[in-house]
């Protein structure tokens, strides 16, 4: 059984960088034509498409968040990683990581606070 | 980037009743590829269809999705206590992805 989880810092400071790890078990990473997504909710709000990332290494990002965001893969590990930079309070939200659509992880509450 | 809008923003209704939700795309969207996930409080979001009208695995048969091009219909036949939720759409081909800003179906 497939399951991802997403792990990193509940806090981050204004300014500073949120990094967030997505680690997959029970399959390998690299292994179909997945593509492994970031995405995320503020408190009472719709969803917000972050970015992909493709088992090939191509990505694609949110226009809106494209110049703050890196997702990475590593497949020694089965995980793939989101960092967004320069956060602000705006950042404040649920993360989710997700494969395709069709599997989830729980999510990480994130929030930007000094 | 492909805008999609969600009606009705609250659609209350009762369990038995028929729910239809719509989802409109501000362009033609490409093969059909928009879904629709289901989405509890304090849960992730939950595939229901995708390619506009395949249900996903273990989707209940009272849930189906329907139109292409600009306009979308996700329909819950009959609806069970468990379906009241926020339904969301997604368009999933070109980049950037996006969501509608779903439709809260309560009681």
């Amino acid at each position: 059984q497939v399951q991802l989880q997403e792990s990193g810092p509940g806090l981050v400071k204004p300014s500073q960088t949120l990094s967030l790890t997505c680690t997959v078990s029970g399959a390998s990473i690299s292994s179909g034509s997945y593509h492994w997504h970031w995405i995320r909710q503020p408190a009472g709000k719709g969803l917000e498409w972050i970015g992909r990332m493709y088992s090939s290494g191509s990505t694609n990002y949110n226009p809106s968040l494209e110049s703050r965001v890196t997702i990475s893969l590593d497949t020694s590990k089965n995980q793939f990683s989101l960092k967004l930079n320069s956060v602000t309070a705006a950042d404040t939200a649920m993360y989710y990581c997700a494969r395709r659509g069709d599997l989830w992880g729980r999510g990480i509450l994130v929030t930007v606070s000094s | 980037e492909i805008v999609l809008t969600q009606s009705p923003g609250t659609l209350s209704l009762s369990p038995g009743e028929r729910a239809t939700l719509s989802c409109r795309a501000s362009q033609s969207v490409s093969s059909s590829q928009l879904a629709w996930y289901q989405q509890k409080p304090g849960q992730a979001p939950r595939l229901l269809i995708y390619g506009a009208s395949t249900r996903d695995t273990g989707i209940p048969d009272r849930f189906s999705g329907s139109g292409s091009g600009t306009d979308f219909t996700l329909t819950i036949s009959r609806l069970e206590p468990e379906d009241f939720a926020v339904y969301y759409c997604q368009h999933y081909g070109s980049s950037p992805l996006t969501f509608g800003g779903g439709t809260k179906v309560e009681i």
